[in-house]
């Protein structure tokens, strides 16, 4: 079964500059997605960034980007120019892109983000 | 506007007392999905349906029951909710196959009292 590690419960970043949030996976498979989920305090959690695993460019949106390892299973997000609206619960997030299971959505334990002003 | 919405926000029910859990979605998507998310941990998928194809997680208890009565609608049921039960619950929807993004909605908190 695969699995999503965050070690990191908690992080925090003053306005303006630059986190970095850590992911790392655990799969015998080669063909999969990885996800960013952002669940920002009583609100829904919306995607921010995604990577197919046989991309080798790193996926870019605006001022998130990842960094994936495919041989260390390692994708990390970097948040620059971080803004107030950040503050949130970041989930990495895991899925298969092959065999029957390819619809669940795993999940690690998620990272809560501060902003501090 | 809200594309996945879940009602209520808030529940609480009584140690024991069935409670159902809904999901409306907008988007016309062929898979619905429930997670249960307790504090400090990973959402938890209960099951899911593709289309009117249900699947369940192995390790979902029996208690946690749902309905897809069409595209629109998904329902958790919780037929006797325990002090263990209390959580947060999240309906998603995706496309179904080959999607690459999963769309949620701001979930119930359920307490049991």
């Amino acid at each position: 079964a695969q699995t999503v590690t965050q070690s990191q419960p908690e992080m925090s970043v003053q306005e303006a500059e630059t986190v970095t949030l850590s992911c790392t996976y655990d799969t015998s498979e080669s063909d999969y997605y990885l996800f960013w989920y952002k669940q920002p305090p009583s609100r829904q959690m919306i995607l921010v960034i995604r990577q197919e695993a046989y991309k080798q460019q790193n996926a870019t949106e605006n001022r998130f980007s990842v960094n994936f390892q495919k041989a260390a299973k390692s994708f990390s997000l970097k948040i620059s120019d971080s803004q107030l609206g950040d503050a949130a619960m970041y989930f990495c997030a895991y899925r298969t892109n092959s065999g029957g299971s390819n619809y669940k959505l795993t999940f690690g334990k998620g990272t809560l983000l501060t902003v501090n002003p | 506007d809200a594309m996945v919405i879940q009602n209520p926000r808030y529940q609480v029910t009584q140690f024991g007392k069935p409670v159902t859990l809904s999901c409306s979605q907008t988007l016309n998507h062929n898979v619905m999905y429930w997670y249960q998310q307790k504090s400090s941990q990973a959402p938890k998928l209960l099951f899911h349906y593709y289309d009117k194809d249900f699947n369940n997680e192995a390790d979902t208890p029996d208690n946690f029951q749902s309905r897809r009565p069409n595209t629109s609608f998904c329902f958790l049921d919780i037929r006797s909710p325990g002090l263990g039960d209390a959580a947060m619950y999240l309906c998603a929807t995706s496309r179904g196959r080959g999607w690459t993004e999963a769309f949620f909605g701001q979930g119930t908190r359920l307490t049991v009292v």
